[in-house]
């Protein structure tokens, strides 16, 4: 079946350094591939998304690329936050597009520190 | 225009007991999705349903658990007979149709105690 790996956390940088949280995913088909995030106490959020091979999805600084070659989705800022400390969800459509639910990774948790 | 709305918040209930978790899609949404996230995992899909019917009930235990969204009112997600391994966030979900238009509530924290 489908599924996503996503690196274990947590991971915790100081504020305006670089980060990537990898993602990688197994399934059949042509998926679309999104990253949630979840703030403390709260329910996900749609980050982005990308929907076919080499789509960029962006949003709020963040941007990750649907390669289909290595069957990857990164997640990378240029310069993070403080307010960015959240946990990150990867995830993908299985091959029934919307008919069907979404596949999560387990989250990566990110603390920022000032 | 309000988006997903879940109640309770937060639920206790103990062994045995029934848990009720209600979810209001957002407006003009018909599709409801949900899920589970047990602590330090992501969401597991549990079902999807449209207005009176259960369109995917992959993801939901056999036994004890049950799903509806009926013409009026919320989508209800029903726990019988609750055991501790239930304790869990429950989120759900709704889309106009498929699943680039989904929205999250902000959950229900169910503790079995």
């Amino acid at each position: 079946g489908d599924s996503v790996t996503q690196m274990e956390g947590p991971v915790t940088l100081s504020e305006e350094a670089f980060l990537t949280i990898n993602c990688t995913y197994t399934a059949t088909g042509y998926p679309s591939l999104f990253w949630y995030v979840q703030y403390p106490g709260e329910g996900l959020q749609l980050l982005l998304k990308a929907t076919k091979a080499d789509d960029k999805g962006s949003n709020k600084g963040f941007e990750a690329t649907y390669r289909k070659e290595t069957t990857s989705f990164h997640l990378e800022k240029g310069s993070v936050q403080v307010s960015d400390s959240a946990v990150y969800f990867c995830a993908l459509t299985g091959s029934g597009g919307g008919a069907d639910g979404l596949t999560f990774g387990k989250g990566t948790h990110l603390i920022i520190q000032p | 225009n309000a988006g997903v709305m879940q109640n309770p918040r937060h639920l206790v209930r103990r062994r045995g007991q029934e848990a009720r978790l209600r979810c209001s899609p957002m407006k003009g949404h018909s599709h409801v999705y949900w899920y589970r996230q047990l602590p330090e995992e992501g969401l597991k899909f549990m079902v999807y349903l449209q207005k009176e019917n259960i369109i995917d009930e992959s993801g939901m235990p056999k036994e004890r658990f049950s799903a509806e969204f009926p013409k009026e009112g919320p989508s209800i997600l029903r726990i019988q007979q609750v055991v501790r391994g239930d304790s869990a966030a429950y989120f759900c979900a709704s889309s106009p149709a498929g699943v680039d238009g989904y929205t999250f509530g902000s959950g229900t924290r169910l503790t079995v105690v």
